[in-house]
């Protein structure tokens, strides 16, 4: 039943390690995303796909890989963590704009991964 | 670029009482939407309401509405009748063509408290 799943939802490791967040959403979206939610609660982008294809690839550092094998899924995996890692991270899926009011199309969003690095 | 500016950190209102929660933005774009989100203590982002740039009249769902004033640029929500269920974070956030490929770009958020 649920839209757009994540897990694990709490991810806690250490500085060095290497982890995977997964992502599926079953609303047949055509486009998701990985959000960074920080301490402070700002929320922003770091990778879209669309179709499978990445469209949107933010500055963020390159121990950060998505992956989509499918236009279902999209996984994020994060080598060498370090502290300043730790935050929430959310998934999301939207459909295609409608053509008669393009931009128009909220994000479905994940419950969120708190991952904490110590 | 796209941005969003949320004034209010924290606002607080009594029970049964409406507020409205402040939202400017820029952009460059004639064509862009707005949208509010709330995200309660649990975490998860639930989506309220949208606006369309072109739309003539102020979107409105249930208890939300948006003042929208494209000339201010400012795409306000209102919340009548407070509930101590919509003790939150509230977040604003504008898409358009210059946001690249339809993502969103969310302000600082506004936290609001009800009270009893």
């Amino acid at each position: 039943d649920t839209a757009v799943s994540q897990t694990p939802k709490y991810l806690v490791t250490q500085m060095g390690n290497d982890k995977s967040i997964k992502c599926e959403q079953n609303l047949g979206h055509d486009t998701m995303y990985w959000y960074k939610q920080d301490s402070k609660k700002f929320l922003k982008i770091m990778f879209s796909y669309n179709n499978k294809e990445l469209i949107i690839n933010e500055t963020v550092p390159n121990r950060f890989s998505p992956k989509s094998p499918d236009k279902a899924h999209l996984n994020l995996h994060i080598n060498s963590l370090e502290l300043g890692d730790s935050a929430v991270y959310f998934c999301a899926s939207s459909p295609q704009d409608g053509q008669g009011a393009p931009y128009n199309s909220p994000l479905h969003f994940g419950n969120g991964t708190r991952l904490t690095v110590t | 670029a796209q941005k969003i500016t949320q004034t209010q950190p924290g606002m607080f209102v009594q029970e049964k009482e409406a507020v409205t929660l402040d939202c400017t933005y820029d952009t460059s774009d004639p064509s862009y939407g707005l949208f509010w989100y709330k995200q309660p203590s649990s975490g998860e982002m639930i989506f309220l309401i949208y606006q369309g740039s072109y739309d003539q009249q102020n979107a409105t769902e249930g208890r939300y509405s948006l003042n929208f004033q494209k000339a201010r640029k400012s795409a306000n929500l209102v919340i009548s009748a407070s509930q101590l269920g919509d003790s939150a974070m509230y977040f604003c956030a504008i898409k358009g063509p210059s946001g690249s490929a339809r993502q969103l770009t969310f302000g600082s958020g506004t936290q609001l408290t009800v009270l009893p």
